[in-house]
C-alpha cells in the first residue's frame, strides 16, 4: 500500500529561521504531489502543488518544494520562516491510475511552531 | 479560490443517536466530494468518494452502514453516521472538486472540519 511519511513530527523554529519539513513517499508511478497547510482553527489549504515539468515548485507565501524523483521524496522549504507560519503542515500525494479512481494519501503531518 | 462549508462544525451527540454533517460547494459544481476522518495527530484517512447520483465508493475497512454518504446535488454531499459510538469520535472534513476544472489537474478545496464527540 501507498505510504505518505512526514518524518519530523513537531519543530520550533525562531522567526527568521530557515525552514525544511520532509516528505517522502513509496510509490513507484506517477504521482501529484501537494502540499497543505492548516492553521489553527482553519480548514486545510494547498501551498502548493507539482504535476510534471520543473521539479521545483514554488507556492504561496514564501514557500518551496523540490521533488526528486530518485529519492521520493518532495521537501518543503522557506528560506525564512515567520510567526504566522505556525501552523500544521500536510504532504500529500496523488497516484495517477489510467483507470481514473486517484486518491489523495496524507502524511501524518508536521506541527510547526515558530517563536519570536 | 473556491470555498466549501460543512455543517455543523460541532456537534455533540449521545450514544446510539445518529448525525448528519453537510458538506456544500459555494461557488462551484463538485461531481465528487470525499469525506476524510481526522484522528488527533494523525492524518487525514480517506473514508469514501461520493459522486454525484451515484453510490459512494467506500476505502477498505470502513462500513458502508455506518458511513452513509448521500451526494444529491452537485453543491451538496452528506454524511450520516449512524447509531453512533463513543469510539466515532473524530474530526470529519469534506474535500470537492470543480467539476468545470476536470483534466486540468484540478485541485480539491477542504471544508473546515466537524468535530462530533459522542458520549
Amino acid at each position: 500500500a501507498q505510504s505518505v511519511s512526514q518524518h519530523n513530527h513537531h519543530v520550533i523554529l525562531s522567526e527568521a529561521a530557515s525552514l525544511e519539513l520532509g516528505c517522502n513517499y513509496s510509490y513507484g508511478g506517477t504521482v501529484n504531489l501537494f502540499w497543505y497547510v492548516q492553521y489553527p482553527g482553519q480548514h486545510l489549504q494547498l501551498l502548493l502543488k507539482y504535476f510534471s515539468g520543473d521539479p521545483l515548485v514554488k507556492g504561496i507565501k514564501g514557500f518551496e518544494a523540490e521533488f526528486i524523483k530518485s529519492k521520493f521524496s518532495f521537501n518543503l522549504r522557506k528560506p525564512s520562516v515567520q510567526w504566522s507560519d505556525t501552523a500544521e503542515y500536510f504532504c500529500a500525494v496523488k497516484r495517477i491510475l489510467t483507470g481514473g479512481g486517484n486518491k489523495l494519501t496524507f502524511g501524518t503531518g508536521t506541527q510547526l511552531k515558530v517563536e519570536l | 479560490g473556491a470555498v466549501v462549508s460543512q455543517h455543523p462544525s460541532r456537534v455533540i451527540c449521545k450514544s446510539g443517536t445518529s448525525v448528519k454533517i453537510e458538506c456544500r460547494s459555494l461557488d462551484f459544481q463538485a461531481t465528487t466530494m470525499f469525506w476524510y476522518r481526522q484522528f488527533p495527530k494523525k492524518s487525514l484517512m480517506l473514508m469514501a468518494t461520493s459522486n454525484e447520483g451515484s453510490k459512494a465508493t467506500y476505502e477498505q475497512g470502513v462500513e458502508k452502514d455506518k458511513f452513509l454518504i448521500n451526494h444529491a446535488s452537485l453543491t451538496l454531499s452528506t454524511l450520516t453516521v449512524t447509531s453512533a459510538h463513543p469510539e466515532d469520535s473524530s474530526f470529519y472534513i469534506c474535500s470537492a472538486r470543480d467539476r468545470l476544472a476536470f483534466g486540468k489537474h484540478n485541485e480539491q478545496f477542504f471544508g473546515p472540519g466537524t468535530r462530533l464527540t459522542v458520549l
